[in-house]
């Protein structure tokens, strides 16, 4: 299986702060890396496909960049909504593997 | 807009099986991949397994011996069953569907999930 990694596994910021999640895995992976956020009690959202494609109807303050193995979840200005955990994933190939995620909590 | 919704008991007894029904609304079950991912409290996200419209699966290794996945494009859904569940299967299961016809394709849509308690 592919281990995915998140660091930090938490984070406290500010509305307006620019945050950055790192995510790395096992083995290269190319650009099948996806991005979610969940909220408490929902199920994910989709962010970012393709390590740095924005899904359709996510705002522009999001944004993901890497390849191979080593990828990165950019947010360039916290709303108060960011305010939830984040998880990154592989679908490379199967089992489709998830990391750990990051809280995203208020400073 | 593409609904899915999970139904099925929240609650189940250990060693019996586990069964879940995902109904897909707005959309079609065809030509897409679907899958069932669960999150027991307070942890991380596991994927459990996909099948395609035709009836092609593939499973997590960690579940497999245990998981069957199937699908009713009559009905529009598709189904998950865990046999000898342990408290260790106590989850929010979720089902998903993957974009853009692939199985690589990412979670677009998920249903909201729902609880499942493994306790006598």
């Amino acid at each position: 299986d592919i281990q995915m990694t998140q660091s930090p596994s938490s984070l406290s910021a500010s509305v307006g702060d620019r945050v950055t999640i790192s995510c790395r895995a096992s083995q290269s992976i190319s650009d099948y890396l996806n991005w979610y956020r969940q909220k408490p009690g929902k199920a994910p959202n989709l962010l970012i496909h393709a390590a740095s494609s924005l899904q359709s109807g996510v705002p522009s303050r999001f944004s993901g960049s890497g390849s191979g193995t080593d990828f990165t979840l950019t947010i360039s200005s916290l709303q108060p909504e960011d305010f939830a955990t984040y998880y990154c994933q592989q679908n490379y190939s199967p089992p489709y593997t998830f990391g750990g995620g990051t809280k995203v909590e208020i400073k | 807009q593409v609904q899915l919704q999970e139904s099925g008991p929240g609650l189940v007894k250990p060693s019996e099986t586990l069964s879940l029904t995902c109904n897909v609304s707005g959309g079609s079950t065809r030509s897409y991949y679907w899958s069932w991912v669960r999150q027991p409290p307070g942890k991380g996200l596991e994927w459990i397994g996909y099948i395609y419209y035709s009836g092609s699966t593939n499973y997590n290794p960690s579940l497999k011996s245990r998981v069957t996945i199937s699908v009713d494009t009559s009905r529009n859904q598709f189904s998950l069953t865990l046999s000898s569940v342990t408290a260790a299967d106590t989850a929010v299961y979720y089902c998903a569907r993957h974009a853009a016809f692939l199985q690589t394709g990412p979670f677009d849509y998920w249903g909201q999930g729902t609880l499942v308690t493994v306790s006598s």
